[in-house]
């Protein structure tokens, strides 16, 4: 079966640290990746998504991710974050138009 | 455009009641999707359409649910009868095919 794991379920981490939140899919061929935030009390909103092409993708705020196909893996990358960043993040990988969501990764950033 | 709409924003109903969630997609977006979001079991996929047509809808927990897509313009999530354990926000995606899902901002169902 189609599924993706995100390797942390609660990051806590203080401001200027660097982030990096794992992300890998078992689909074969052909994905989509995106990676969706949802800030406390708001609904999913777009980070960043590869389609081709350079698998390093910059999205907003400063994330990246990089894509490598022989991991299978879509990990997001920010080097310093700050305290507006605390939000859930959300793996999905898209293959034949069906997003499969990730469980999830709940990132608190201290002050 | 003014983006995925979804009404009501918040319901609040006794058990047993029969809740219908809306939901308006971006124009020109040709997929729709449900889901649910709770703390314990996350963000669920219950179904979705396809030209208004429903593709896959085994996410759907049980009979009790139900979802209509009767026009490009408008879909409906039915439960009836309501349980507490449906508590839970309940999220319309819609897209063009290959591109990133847009959200309405929820509507959050509480279940007493």
């Amino acid at each position: 079966a189609q599924s993706v794991s995100q390797h942390n379920h609660h990051v806590i981490l203080s401001e200027a640290a660097s982030l990096e939140l794992g992300c890998n899919y078992s689909y074969g061929g052909t994905v989509n990746l995106f990676w969706y935030v949802q800030y406390p009390g708001q609904h999913l909103q777009l980070l960043l998504k590869y389609f081709s092409g350079d698998p390093l993708v910059k999205g907003i705020k400063g994330f990246e991710a990089e894509f490598i196909k022989s991991k299978f893996s879509f990990n997001l990358r920010k080097p310093s974050v700050q305290w507006s960043d605390t939000a859930e993040y959300f793996c999905a990988p898209d293959r034949d138009d069906k997003i499969i969501f990730g469980k999830g990764t709940r990132l608190h950033i201290l002050p | 455009d003014a983006g995925v709409i979804q009404s009501p924003r918040h319901e609040v109903t006794e058990m047993g009641q029969e809740v219908t969630l809306r939901c308006k997609p971006i124009s020109g977006h040709d997929y729709l999707f449900w889901y649910r979001q709770t703390m314990m079991r996350g963000l669920e996929l219950l179904i979705y359409f396809n030209n208004n047509v429903p593709i896959d809808d085994s996410g759907m927990p049980e009979d009790r649910f139900s979802a209509k897509m009767p026009n490009a313009s408008f879909s409906t999530l039915k439960i009836q009868p309501s349980e507490p354990r449906d508590s839970a926000v309940y999220f319309c995606a819609s897209t063009q095919s290959g591109y990133e899902q847009y959200f309405g901002p929820g509507t959050r169902l509480t279940v007493t």
